[in-house]
């Protein structure tokens, strides 16, 4: 059992490039989330899917796109990188309704330049 | 406690005291209430949860309080090890049909001194 498991670890991108972060979960949970942590602050949510099928917006959504792929597998695409989308990038699970504890998993270091 | 700008707030203790880490949240309507733990290069990691109904709740060495009062939540770490050194992040989940969203503090440097 991996838990959340997320690829690649590290990329750096050039300004204008693409890449898709991909973020997977052996446990069976309903929700999938993609946030973004910068130095000095707190996570904040990008994008998020209740569950199979549905994808919404969070507090930074500029930027990116999403697919829930199937029920493991939640991906974050950047069509345009920027230099401000310089981050790190965690995704996390959850099992259901009545339940918040999310699970992290690993991160992606992006560096845009 | 959180909710300072880009510098975080720090808190350095000695092995074997207990640490307290405090956090202010803005929103009312929330019913519940996380903490996490943050190791350098990892993700974060779940320590203990507390419901809107509840003012207290422990779990191994460690206990969160709530005051919904003046809308603040503690993390109390008993006989803090180096191994807790981290940053610590509080979260509020805001009910009704938030999805499981969570809103995340800024988060706390704990340093524990051998």
């Amino acid at each position: 059992n991996a838990g959340v498991t997320q690829t690649p670890k590290f990329q750096v991108l050039k300004t204008g490039q693409s890449m898709t972060l991909q973020c997977a979960q052996d446990m069976n949970h309903n929700s999938m989330y993609w946030y973004r942590q910068d130095p000095g602050m707190g996570l904040r949510l990008i994008y998020y899917s209740a569950s199979e099928g549905t994808t919404d917006k969070g507090e930074v959504p500029n930027g990116y796109n999403v697919s829930r792929l199937n029920k493991r597998e939640f991906s974050l695409r950047l069509e345009s990188a920027a230099p401000s989308q310089t981050s790190v990038y965690f995704c996390a699970s959850r099992i259901s309704a009545g339940l918040y504890e999310q699970y992290f998993g690993p991160g992606t270091r992006l560096t845009v330049t | 406690g959180e909710n300072v700008g880009l510098h975080l707030p720090t808190l350095s203790v000695q092995e074997g005291d207990n640490s307290i880490i405090n956090c202010a949240y803005s929103n009312s309507a929330s019913d519940y209430f996380i903490w996490y733990k943050q190791e350098s290069g990892k993700g974060p990691q779940f320590i203990i949860d507390i419901r809107s109904n509840m003012d207290k709740r422990q779990g191994q060495r460690v206990t969160v309080l709530l005051n919904k009062t003046v809308k603040h939540l503690s993390l109390q770490i008993a006989a803090t090890q180096p191994g807790d050194s981290a940053v610590y992040f509080c979260a509020e989940n805001a009910g009704g049909t938030s999805y499981g969203k969570l809103t995340f503090g800024q988060g706390t440097i704990l340093t524990v001194h051998p």
